[in-house]
Order: structure tokens, then sequence, then C-alpha cells
């Protein structure tokens, strides 16, 4: 079955300054990468998703690039802020099957 | 739109007993619902498949006789708990697949489990 692997497991950055998120998985029919922040206690929420037939997607300070020959998906975070703070959690999924997670990334931003 | 509830959000048991946990797509029909758990500071690691009138899919290492799931009709899906114990003490999360978008998946409020 599909395996993702997701690093760093924690990430400290200063406001305003750039965050990077990697990760990497193992199955080659997988076409779906939604990329989730989790806050604790709460439900994942979407907040930026690729599909395989696209090399990178931008929705305002968060974008997504993919590179289906590596086999790896990064989360780029600009001009972060505090709010940004929780963990993040990529995952794929072929055709909107189930989803494999990573491991997650818990995001600090110190003001 | 794309809206999934949970019920109950916090639920405390004693060991031994069965717990069931509901959840609904409220405005959109959900041929496919998936069942997560989460352990603390750890990943969501998907339970099982349910595909309305269907039985459900278990992953590797569920016990489906423990772990009872129905998907009675397009818009709820149940996961009961049977027998618990303290080791089942997780965050269950529910998500839901709607076919005008199939690839995204829109997740419950999840259900935290308590067994003492």
């Amino acid at each position: 079955g599909e395996n993702v692997e997701q690093h760093p497991s924690t990430l400290s950055v200063q406001e305003g300054d750039s965050a990077v998120i990697k990760c990497t998985y193992s199955d080659s029919a997988s076409n779906y990468f939604p990329w989730y922040k989790q806050e604790l206690g709460k439900r994942p929420q979407l907040i930026i998703d690729i599909r395989s037939n696209v090399g990178e997607k931008k929705d305002q300070r968060i974008a997504v690039t993919l590179n289906k020959t590596a086999k790896h998906f990064s989360l780029h975070i600009t001009e972060t802020q505090p709010e940004d703070s929780a963990v993040y959690f990529c995952a794929a999924s072929m055709g909107g099957n189930m989803l494999t997670f990573g491991g997650g990334t818990r995001l600090m931003v110190k003001p | 739109g794309a809206v999934v509830s949970q019920h109950p959000s916090r639920v405390i048991c004693k060991s031994g007993t069965s717990v069931k946990i509901e959840c609904r797509s409220l405005d959109f029909q959900a041929t496919t619902m998936f069942w997560y758990r989460q352990f603390p500071k750890q990943s969501l690691m998907l339970m099982a498949t349910s595909n309305e009138g269907s039985k459900a899919t278990y992953e590797q290492g569920v016990e489906k006789d423990k772990f009872l799931i129905n998907h009675a009709s397009l818009t709820l899906s149940t996961l009961t708990v049977t027998s618990a114990h303290p080791e089942d003490s997780s965050f269950y999360i529910c998500s839901a697949r709607s076919p005008s978008t199939p690839y995204e998946q829109y997740f419950g409020p999840g259900t935290r489990l308590t067994v003492t």
C-alpha cells in the first residue's frame, strides 16, 4: 500500500519567515495530494491540494509543489503569522479513495 | 456546503461497554465514508472505508468484530466500539466524499472517546 513520509516533525520559525514542509510517497498511482492544518482537538482543515496533472499551485501565502518523478511534494508558507501555528499533515490518495497521511509537522511561529 | 457532523463530540464510558458514534453528511449524499483514529500527537490512521449499502472494508490490524461500521443511508454512517477497553481511548474522526467533488474528503469534528 501507499506510504507517506513527512519532514520535519517539528518546525520553528520567526514570524514573517517562510516555512517548508516536505513529503514523499511510494505509490506512483497516487494522483491527489492534499494538505491539512489541524489545531488541537479539532478536525483536519484542508488548506490546499494538488492533483498529479499540475506541478504547482498557489493560494495567497500558501503554495504546494509536486514532483511526480521523484514522488515528493512540498508545502510552502510565506510570511508566516502566529496563527499559522498548528500541526500540518500531508496526504496522498488515488482518485479520491482512502487517504494515507504523513506523520505530521508541528509548526511553531514565534512572534 | 459539504458539512459533516459527528455525535457525540465527547464520550466517557466504562471498560466493557459499547459506544456508538454517528457521522452525518448534512448537505450532500455521501456514497463513501471513512473512519479514522488519531492517538495523541500522532497522525490519522484509516480504520475502515464504508460504502452505503455494503459491508465496510477494514484496514489491516483493525478488528471488524470490535469496530462495527454501518452505512445504512447516504447521509449516515455509524461506528460502534464494542467491549471498549482503555486502549481504545482515542480521537475518532469520520470523513465523507461527495460525488460532485470525488477527490476531496470532508471531515467531521471528531469524537473524543475515553474508556475508564
